[in-house]
């Protein structure tokens, strides 16, 4: 599996967007990039998955560069609830075993 | 559609002892994941069972030990408790996705203390 790094932790304030960036420099060629979030004491909660260029949900945007060796997580205008552990993984195949290999994640912190 | 339940969400042990914990998956899904989350050593990945079938396995010392029955439900066991047990437990209920990737689904948790 494609290890990944992240910042540690950001902070930032309520309304602003927020990007973190994730680097995976052995991505291999047909894996996927997801986006998890946590809360203290819950389990991770899906935010997106994409391939290349850009995918958008309700919740963020995902951005991939033409050679996917990085990805950038993107919150529109966030809130206080926004503040959690975001965790960026790669290349987990469903016929492989599921095996999720979390990083530190980076731990977002949305002041008032 | 329901979501992941695992049972029990508190649970107080001794060393020595034996736990067991339950994660009832979403309905219709075959893949079930299980993890261990400290703050140590952040979320690490336990097992997985497809169809009742270990089919991958983490790092973890054969104390650590699961199943899964025919409606997807699955256990973890951990025997001879140790206090570094002592833990957050998740259990992940895997979907598959696009071109064979996966969505994990992750239930609330069941927090071992080891005392």
């Amino acid at each position: 599996l494609a290890k990944t790094t992240q910042p540690i932790s950001m902070d930032s304030y309520e309304g602003q967007e927020v990007n973190i960036t994730c680097s995976h420099n052995n991505i291999a060629t047909n894996d996927y990039i997801t986006w998890y979030q946590q809360f203290p004491s819950q389990g991770p909660r899906f935010i997106i998955q994409g391939y290349k260029t850009k995918v958008t949900n309700e919740v963020a945007s995902l951005f991939i560069p033409a050679d996917r060796k990085s990805s950038t997580l993107s919150l529109p205008r966030v809130s206080l609830s926004d503040t959690a552990v975001y965790y960026c993984l790669v290349g987990v195949r469903y016929n492989a075993g599921n095996m999720l290999t979390f990083g530190g994640g980076t731990r977002l912190m949305v002041k008032p | 559609k329901a979501g992941v339940t695992q049972t029990p969400r508190y649970l107080i042990k001794t060393r020595g002892q034996q736990v067991t914990l339950s994660c009832s998956p979403i309905s219709g899904h075959r893949s079930v994941s299980w993890y261990q989350q400290t703050p140590g050593q952040g979320l690490q990945f336990l097992f997985e069972y497809f169809s009742e079938t270990q089919r991958n396995k983490g790092n973890f010392p054969g104390r650590f030990s699961g199943r899964q029955f025919s409606n997807s439900r699955s256990e973890m066991n951990v025997s001879t408790l140790e206090l570094g047990d002592s833990a957050l437990y998740l259990c992940a209920s895997n979907e598959r996705v696009g071109q064979g990737n996966t969505e994990a689904f992750f239930g609330q948790g069941t927090r071992l203390t080891v005392v």
